[in-house]
């Protein structure tokens, strides 16, 4: 049974560093084929994808976010962190951690996600 | 990156069939993923690739590809099919992934 779950602060004031983990369980990262992404929705929003680690360490950054945005992998612990600079107002949203499968070729999915972390950034 | 762009909102009455629409130039290289997000609640997956739908998810939902448009319909919507629907593909670089704009669905 493939779980996640996303892990944080619920506040974060402007100019902080925002850090989230999350922690899944059912596959392993080390296994070929194995990413987990980062995906946001801030609220009455559509999805945005953020961030994208692979079972080989490759990241992958959305281009518009790429200078605030950090992804790392802990394979021993099933953890997955992102870590997101300078924290503004519009960073405001619900970050998710999903599932990617078949990243590398016609077609990519997001099978399995977590419920997901209300992050509000205010003063 | 490219965008992908959909209908902000469709209605369908009770057993009807519905179209969603996906436009993007990326999707005349890569096959999109279809999500249903209910309010407060994860999105969840329930059409990707060519013709591929996950377990659990009834078959009134299929999708096609034509040129830079990919579609999901759902045949004799039901009431629980009430939801936002997204698309997802990949960008023009292949390294990148993209969410559509949404489309609400309202069933009558």
């Amino acid at each position: 049974q493939v779980t996640l779950r996303e892990s944080g602060p619920a506040l974060v004031k402007p100019t902080q560093t925002l850090t989230l983990t999350c922690t899944f369980s059912g596959f392993s990262l080390s296994t070929s084929g194995m990413c987990v992404s980062w995906i946001r929705q801030p609220p009455g929003k559509a999805l945005e994808w953020l961030a994208l680690i692979d079972w080989d360490d490759d990241k992958y950054y959305n281009p518009s976010l790429k200078t605030k945005l950090s992804v790392s992998k802990d394979t021993s612990k099933n953890q997955v962190v992102l870590t997101m600079t300078n924290m503004d107002p519009v960073d405001t949203a619900t970050y998710y951690c999903a599932r990617t499968m078949g990243a590398y070729g016609d077609y990519n999915f997001f099978d399995y996600w977590g419920q997901g972390t209300l992050v509000t950034v205010s003063s | 990156s490219s965008e992908l762009t959909q209908d902000p909102a469709v209605s369908v009455a009770l057993g009807q069939t519905v179209r969603i629409t996906c436009q993007g130039d990326s999707l005349r290289n890569y096959y999109a993923s279809w999500y249903q997000q209910k309010p407060g609640q994860a999105p969840v997956l329930v059409f990707y690739a060519k013709n591929k739908r996950p377990s659990g998810i009834p078959d009134r939902f299929s999708g096609s590809t034509s040129g830079n448009t990919a579609s999901l319909t759902i045949t004799g919507a039901q009431a629980e099919d009430e939801a936002d629907y997204y698309c997802n593909s990949r960008d023009s670089s292949g390294d990148h992934h993209v969410f559509g704009t949404g489309t609400k669905v309202t069933v009558l």
